[in-house]
């Protein structure tokens, strides 16, 4: 059972550039969300599905967007990289109260 | 004032020792609570959640004092295993999409 599989795992960008960081969930878990761990910070939500096509805003949306066209895929695109969006991005579904990790993506944008 | 509060510590302790973190939170609305482990840059799990009349697992019990807005963790007979960061989440909103993360607390346990 892979759980949350996340890629890549590492990345650098250009400032300006585009990519999408890709998240996919085999536990059929209607809510996904997508996270970014600053160093020394908590976790801060980006954006949120509570199922296919239905999406919604977090915490800290801008710079970002996300799409969510199937159940187990939430992918999440940076349009024009900043240093400001140097972090580390988690992944994660939801059952119940439990949410499940991916393994993490670190990105850092020069 | 942060939503959710921890000390970042570490925390150093010998192993076999009793060590407690308290979390603090400022949304007195806050409906449930949670406190996950992460390890050096590895993705957060659930240790435990936290129900209002203490619970407890093993040798981890955590507490919830609703009246001065904490929740606290203890480990008894510590593992070096334990070496971790402990983040204290809470969830200020229904439905579990409004969950706020601490920054953690880091717990070193030594031989």
């Amino acid at each position: 059972n892979a759980g949350v599989t996340q890629t890549p795992k590492f990345r650098i960008l250009k400032i300006g550039q585009s990519m999408t960081l890709q998240c996919t969930q085999d536990m059929n878990h209607n809510y996904m969300y997508w996270y970014r761990q600053d160093p020394g910070m908590g976790l801060k939500l980006i954006y949120y599905s509570v199922g296919a096509g239905i999406t919604d805003k977090g915490e800290v949306p801008n710079g970002y967007n996300v799409s969510r066209s199937t159940t187990e895929d939430f992918p999440l695109r940076l349009e024009l990289a900043a240093p400001s969006q140097t972090s580390v991005y988690f992944c994660a579904s939801r059952i119940n109260e439990k949410l499940f990790f991916g393994s993490g993506t670190q990105l850092s944008v020069l | 004032r942060k939503e959710v509060e921890q000390d970042p510590g570490p925390f150093n302790v010998p192993e076999g020792a009793t060590v407690a973190f308290n979390c603090t939170y400022s949304n007195s609305a806050s409906q449930s609570f949670f406190w996950y482990r992460q390890d050096c840059r590895k993705e957060p799990k659930l240790l435990m959640s936290v129900y209002s009349s203490g619970n407890e697992d093993g040798r981890f019990t955590a507490q919830l004092n609703r009246a001065s807005q904490y929740i606290s963790l203890l480990i008894r007979d510590s593992k070096l295993s334990d070496s971790a960061t402990y983040l204290c989440v809470v969830n200020v909103g229904g439905g579990y999409n409004k969950l706020i993360f601490g920054a953690g607390t880091r717990l070193a346990v030594h031989p």
